[in-house]
Order: structure tokens, then sequence, then C-alpha cells
């Protein structure tokens, strides 16, 4: 069985601190990992996936098999990046997405 | 906008009294999906159409169905709400593999009285 775990429920910075939501995942065969985003009053949405190898917003999560980690990170937090992050992992052939209970980023001013 | 619409927002039912929610789409996608969220917990897949293929997840409760009668709707059929059924329902929309984004409605909130 698949499962993501990620570990903070509440991640509090200042405004330019770094940034690292963690994300840790179990599954035997060769997953796909995405992170996805929502913003206050806002719905779920895709912020950026492993394949992509993207920095969307000044983020990048880079895909460590050796640790099944999948970590995001952004180097100078901003106030508008305050928001519940979801990372999510797709099973080979599978279509759907298995979440993480989410971490919710607060940029303090 | 190609959007997907969820309706209602809010939808407040009665212990046992079925209740139907709806999903629809502009995007054209072929697979529709529904989740459940309760709180501080992540959504949960209940299940999805790919086309008119419905998958269901092995430990999805009986009391919840789904019809697809069209590319456009989808519905979620809860036939006896139980207390433990109030959660944020999401529907969601990819164009094929799971690789596609997956475009998320704003959701449906249910209370069981």
């Amino acid at each position: 069985a698949q499962r993501v775990t990620q570990p903070e429920k509440l991640l509090s910075v200042f405004k330019g601190a770094p940034v690292e939501l963690k994300c840790n995942y179990s599954y035997s065969g060769s997953p796909e990992l995405f992170w996805y985003v929502q913003y206050s009053r806002q719905r779920l949405q895709l912020l950026l996936r492993h394949i992509s190898r993207e920095s969307i917003k000044g983020f990048t999560a880079d895909l460590n098999k050796g640790e099944t980690s999948f970590h995001l990170k952004k180097p100078f937090a901003q106030e508008e990046d305050s928001a519940m992050y979801y990372c999510a992992l797709s099973s080979t052939g599978r279509r759907a997405l298995t979440f993480g209970s989410g971490t919710r980023l607060q940029v303090q001013p | 906008d190609a959007m997907v619409i969820q309706n209602p927002r809010y939808q407040v039912t009665q212990f046992g009294k079925p209740v139907t929610l709806s999903c629809s789409q502009t995007l054209n996608h072929n697979v529709m999906y529904w989740y459940q969220q309760k709180s501080s917990q992540a959504p949960k897949l209940l299940f999805h159409y790919y086309d008119k293929d419905f998958n269901n997840e092995a430990d999805t409760p009986d009391n919840f169905q789904s019809r697809r009668p069209n590319t456009s709707f989808c519905f979620l059929d809860i036939r006896s709400p139980g207390l433990g059924d109030a959660a944020m329902y999401l529907c969601a929309t990819s164009r094929d593999r799971a690789l596609n984004e997956q475009f998320f409605g704003p959701g449906t909130r249910l209370t069981v009285l």
C-alpha cells in the first residue's frame, strides 16, 4: 500500500526566512510525486510535480528515492506563500492520488 | 473560464436522509474523481470514473454511490448519511493519466444533523 506522510501540521516562519515542508512516502514501485496548494478561500491546485523539475513561485522539490522524500523548499518565504500544502503520490498506472494530511504554512511579516 | 463546478457549496441533511452532491466540468476531461476530506485529514479518494468506467476504492463504504450520465456531470449519492459522513467532498478532473494535473472544484461541505 502507498502512504504519504507530512509530519508537520503547522510551520510558521518569518518573511524572508527559508522554508522546507517535509514529505515522506512509502511505495514499493516508482512513484510520481506532486505538491498541491490551497490558498485561503481558494480551491486545491497543483503547485509542482517532480517529473517536470520546475520551480514554481520560487518553490522547488527534489525526489530523493533513497530517503523516500519529496520535500518542498523555498529560499525566501513571502507572506503570500501562506497556505495549506499537500504532498501527493500517484503509483504506476494508477490514475488517482494519495494525499498527505497537509502542512499549514504561516509566513509572518 | 473552463472549470470544475460543485453544487451546492453547503449541504445540510438529516441522519439517514439520502443526499446527492453534484459536480460538473467544462474541461472535457475523461476522468472525474470524488474525494472525501474530514477536518485536518488528507483528501481520501472514494471512487473515480475513467470515461464511463467506474472505479471504486476498496474501502469506500457501500453507502456511497456515484453516477456519471455524461462527460460533463458526475454525482455523489449518499444513501443513508451518518454523522461520520460529515465532511468536505471534493470533485476533481484530469485529462487522462495520473501525470496530468488534477483540477479541483471548490468542494461541498456536508453537515449531517
